[in-house]
């Protein structure tokens, strides 16, 4: 079945540090794939997507690129700020599969904490 | 637009007690869903909505029931609250099968069962 692996937290970085976050997925079919941000107390925001291979999703400095060689979906961004500090989800949703119901399938979530 | 509402913010019940929780969105997406969120943890689907009249379960919707009578509303019922069902709950919808699939979340429901 569909899955989504993140690498384990909690990374703890130093402002203005480069950040990558780790995500693989196992997909039957050709997902969307999509990170989403929770900040402390609230609920999921979307960060970023991308629908095909080699689309490159982007927002607020964070870039992840659709590569369907290696079956990922790595979180980057170039310097990160205190106001990073969240839990970072990926999720894939298997659009074209058999049951189109649009489920999301979330790896587990890594913590990011900046220190200033 | 308010997107995704969610009512109570918070709550505590006594082991056995029931309630509902609200969802409501006013985007006019057809397909709905309620996860659970514990310390530590990913989102786990307890049950799913693809439109008006048509729910689903999820990963894990024991001890839960839902309704969708229209479009904007997906209440989720706790019919005799046990304290495994202490976690956070989220309630998230998204738009026609043509798009991504990302989903719009709501602002959660903290929930403790004592």
């Amino acid at each position: 079945g569909n899955s989504v692996t993140q690498m384990e937290g909690p990374v703890t970085l130093s402002e203005e540090a480069f950040l990558t976050i780790n995500c693989t997925y196992t997909a039957t079919g050709y997902p969307s794939l999509f990170w989403y941000v929770q900040y402390p107390g609230e609920g999921l925001q979307l960060l970023l997507k991308a629908t095909k291979a080699d689309d490159k999703g982007s927002n607020k400095g964070f870039e992840a690129t659709y590569r369907k060689e290696t079956t990922s979906f790595h979180l980057e961004k170039g310097s990160v700020q205190v106001s990073d500090s969240a839990v970072y989800f990926c999720a894939l949703s298997d659009r074209w599969g058999s049951s189109n119901t649009g489920k999301l399938i979330f790896g587990q979530g890594t913590t990011l904490q900046v220190k200033p | 637009n308010a997107g995704v509402t969610q009512t109570p913010k918070f709550r505590i019940l006594k082991i056995g007690q029931s309630m509902t929780l609200q969802c409501t969105q006013d985007m006019n997406h057809n397909y709905m869903y309620w996860y659970r969120q514990d310390p530590g943890m990913g989102l786990k689907l307890i049950y799913y909505s693809v439109g008006a009249g048509i729910t689903d379960k999820g990963e894990v919707p024991n001890g839960y029931n839902v309704s969708r009578s229209t479009t904007e509303d997906f209440p989720l019922r706790l019919e005799l609250a046990a304290p495994s069902q202490t976690s956070v709950y989220f309630c998230a919808s998204t738009p026609t099968r043509e798009g991504a699939y990302e989903q719009y979340f709501g602002p959660g429901t903290r929930l403790t069962v004592t």
